[in-house]
């Protein structure tokens, strides 16, 4: 059973415009959420988390919505920018545990 | 910021050789990671290691799997013998903290893995 689902595999956006990335997970028991950005040939890089007792996460144009009853969460980005493409994987862990469990990835395209 | 480096960046077998993958964690780094992903699926958790033991593994961890990292070098993963659905890339990771709100994982680029 996949722990964490992205819900859509890829994504375009234009220059200017907010990307919306989103997320579901099934563990209740989670309660580290961080989100990684990976460009391609390298490896995935934390780009902003959240905890499960915060309902929203600002850091510059990035911002994490996180819905606890629902078990969800997106990512935004907001005035989108070429240089944002890439993939973005949504994950899930407990604060104990180091374990962290990945969504797809969702490969986001913004075009200028 | 802080780097992990993997060595290859790319191996092709035989089915049923012995591979190891290299990993150089973050100098000051106490904590190792493999995960393995599948082209177009999810990374998954292999294994994590601290003061020479493995801390915890998953169901793809199989036996033909093992780390190790000897003193003062690199954080190893051999995979022996190798099968076909061995094929992937393996990422390491390095933490200096456990937990994940202080021990932040740093990736490396990857070892992509094929096995023939």
């Amino acid at each position: 059973q996949q722990q964490v689902r992205q819900s859509s595999q890829s994504l375009t956006v234009w220059e200017g415009e907010t990307a919306i990335l989103n997320c579901s997970y099934e563990n209740s028991a989670f309660d580290y959420f961080p989100w990684y950005q990976q460009f391609p040939g390298e490896g995935p890089a934390l780009l902003i988390a959240i905890r499960s007792v915060s309902d929203k996460k600002e850091d510059g144009r990035f911002t994490i919505f996180f819905n606890k009853r629902e078990k969800n969460l997106s990512l935004h980005i907001k005035d989108s920018q070429p240089g944002d493409s890439a993939t973005y994987f949504c994950a899930a862990s407990w604060n104990s545990n180091n374990r962290i469990f990945f969504g797809d990835g969702t490969q986001l395209v913004v075009k200028p | 910021g802080p780097k992990v480096l993997q060595i290859p960046s790319h191996q092709i077998i035989d089915m049923g050789q012995m591979v190891t993958l290299n990993c150089d964690p973050v100098s000051n780094h106490l904590y190792f990671y493999w995960y393995k992903q599948i082209l177009g699926q999810q990374m998954e958790f292999l294994v994590n290691f601290y003061n020479g033991k493995v801390m915890e593994k998953s169901k793809l961890f199989k036996d033909q799997f093992s780390v190790e990292r000897p003193d003062g070098s690199y954080f190893t993963l051999k995979i022996q013998p190798t099968a076909l659905e061995d094929s992937a890339v393996y990422f390491c990771a390095s933490s200096l903290n456990w937990g994940p709100n202080t021990g932040q994982l740093y990736f490396g680029e990857g070892s992509k893995l094929t096995v023939l």
